[in-house]
């Protein structure tokens, strides 16, 4: 089945600093890629996705990186804020979503 | 705020006792999800539904028993639990199962319900 691995587990960034978070999965069949927000006590909610047939997307502060080749994707998170803190999530998908280990955010005001 | 409700949030139970955990979303999405997540651990999927039928179960224990009435409520069924079994239990839905090509891919998943067995 597919595995996804995440680096790094925690993340402490100053606020207004750049946040990375890389995945890579095994799974060639993969063909959509999410990544979640879990605040503390919520459910996980979706930030961005990037499908495939695609090498980046991004959506304001917000960006997604993927190299099929090498099977690995990455979030990237700009000019961070106190309210990005939380766990990040990535996943891998074709039938079924395989998550990621996750990453705890800590943005330091 | 999100579109999947799932009650109670919390619920702690005996190892003797029988519960229900119950799921419900008006988005007219076809799948629906069980999932199990542990501190400081991901989403562990355990049963899929899709058309209110089981698509997929991740060889959950069979005190663990799901039930998908309509396309709208998914609900638990818990009896005989084992202390290890407390956990957050959040429920998702999506327009499809992953994989078909029409699918949008996201999971829209509820607060969860957190299950503590004594």
């Amino acid at each position: 089945g597919e595995n996804v691995e995440q680096h790094p587990s925690t993340l402490s960034v100053q606020e207004g600093d750049s946040a990375v978070i890389k995945c890579t999965y095994s799974d060639s069949a993969s063909n959509y890629f999410p990544w979640y927000k879990q605040e503390l006590g919520k459910g996980p909610q979706l930030i961005i996705d990037i499908r495939s047939n695609v090498g980046e997307k991004k959506d304001q502060r917000i960006a997604v990186t993927l190299n099929k080749t090498a099977k690995h994707f990455s979030l990237h998170i700009t000019e961070t804020q106190p309210e990005d803190s939380a766990v990040y999530f990535c996943a891998a998908s074709y039938q079924k979503v395989t998550f990621g280990t996750g990453t705890k955010l800590q943005v330091i005001p | 705020d999100t579109e999947v409700t799932q009650t109670p949030k919390h619920l702690v139970m005996g190892m003797t006792n029988k519960k229900s955990l119950k799921c419900e979303q008006h988005m007219g999405h076809r799948a629906m999800y069980w999932y199990k997540q542990k501190a400081k651990k991901p989403p562990e999927l355990m049963f899929v539904y899709s058309y209110e039928k089981l698509s997929i179960n991740e060889s959950v224990p069979s005190r663990f028993s799901p039930e998908c009435p309509n396309s709208s409520l998914l609900n638990l069924h818990l009896h005989a639990l084992q202390p290890e079994d407390s956990a957050l239990y959040l429920c998702a839905s999506s327009q499809f199962l992953s994989g078909r090509a029409e699918n949008t891919g996201e999971l829209f998943f509820g607060e969860g319900s957190r299950l503590t067995v004594l």
